[in-house]
């Protein structure tokens, strides 16, 4: 069971060049967010989707755009990468649940260094 | 800010069980309490969560006061492989969850 997988695990970029980290999961949530975790610290929203073709803000947006095109998708770019944006990155889903506040589930992340 | 505060780090003997606190005073009626765990350069991992009942799973138990302004989790008997950090939050607006800076629970042999 796959759950939330995340690609590619580990990049080395450059200042100023572009990329893109994608998330993917199979248990056909509605919600899917998008974290950084810097040293010492807990877990920052970057931002996040309630839905296919929806995408909002979270604490901490500036300098990452996002695309849900396909519910099972979850897309996080960088245009233009600074040494600030060097973090661990991580996915996560929730299931829509009215009633259950259902937990997040999080991706194993991404490891991204901008030199 | 998280609106969760927690001990910085506790330690716990092997095949004892690790209670670990949390204070959340300023929880609103309808907020969740959700317990996750971080072990080292791996993602967050869902144990427990609850709104004022206390709660069982086959990971932990999670007992929540009255007034509903602190917490506790229960790892029943904690092994080597439940050194980690953990985490204590708070669901605030809508879906988002806010990560506080956790507590360090070292299990010792």
């Amino acid at each position: 069971n796959a759950g939330v997988t995340q690609t590619p695990k580990f990049r080395v970029l450059k200042t100023g060049q572009s990329m893109t980290l994608l998330c993917a999961q199979d248990m056909n949530h509605e919600y899917m967010y998008w974290y950084r975790q810097d040293p010492g610290m807990g877990l920052r929203l970057i931002h996040y989707s309630v839905g296919e073709g929806t995408t909002a803000k979270g604490e901490v947006p500036d300098g990452y755009n996002v695309s849900r095109l396909k519910k099972q998708n979850f897309l996080l770019g960088l245009e233009s990468a600074a040494p600030s944006q060097t973090s661990v990155y991580f996915c996560a889903s929730q299931d829509r649940t009215q009633y259950s506040n259902q937990p997040q589930h999080f991706g194993d992340g991404t490891r991204l260094s901008i030199l | 800010d998280a609106k969760t505060t927690q001990p910085t780090s506790m330690d716990c003997a092997e095949g004892r069980a690790a209670n670990l606190p949390c204070n959340h005073s300023t929880i609103s009626g309808n907020e969740y309490v959700y317990w996750y765990r971080q072990i080292h350069s791996q993602g967050p991992q869902y144990i427990i969560h609850g709104l004022k009942n206390n709660e069982t799973n086959e990971m932990a138990s999670l007992i929540i006061t009255e007034d509903r302004k602190s917490s506790t989790l229960i790892l029943p008997h904690a092994t080597l492989r439940d050194t980690a950090v953990y985490y204590c939050i708070v669901r605030v607006e809508g879906n988002k969850l806010v990560f506080g800076a956790g507590t360090i629970l070292r299990v010792k042999s």
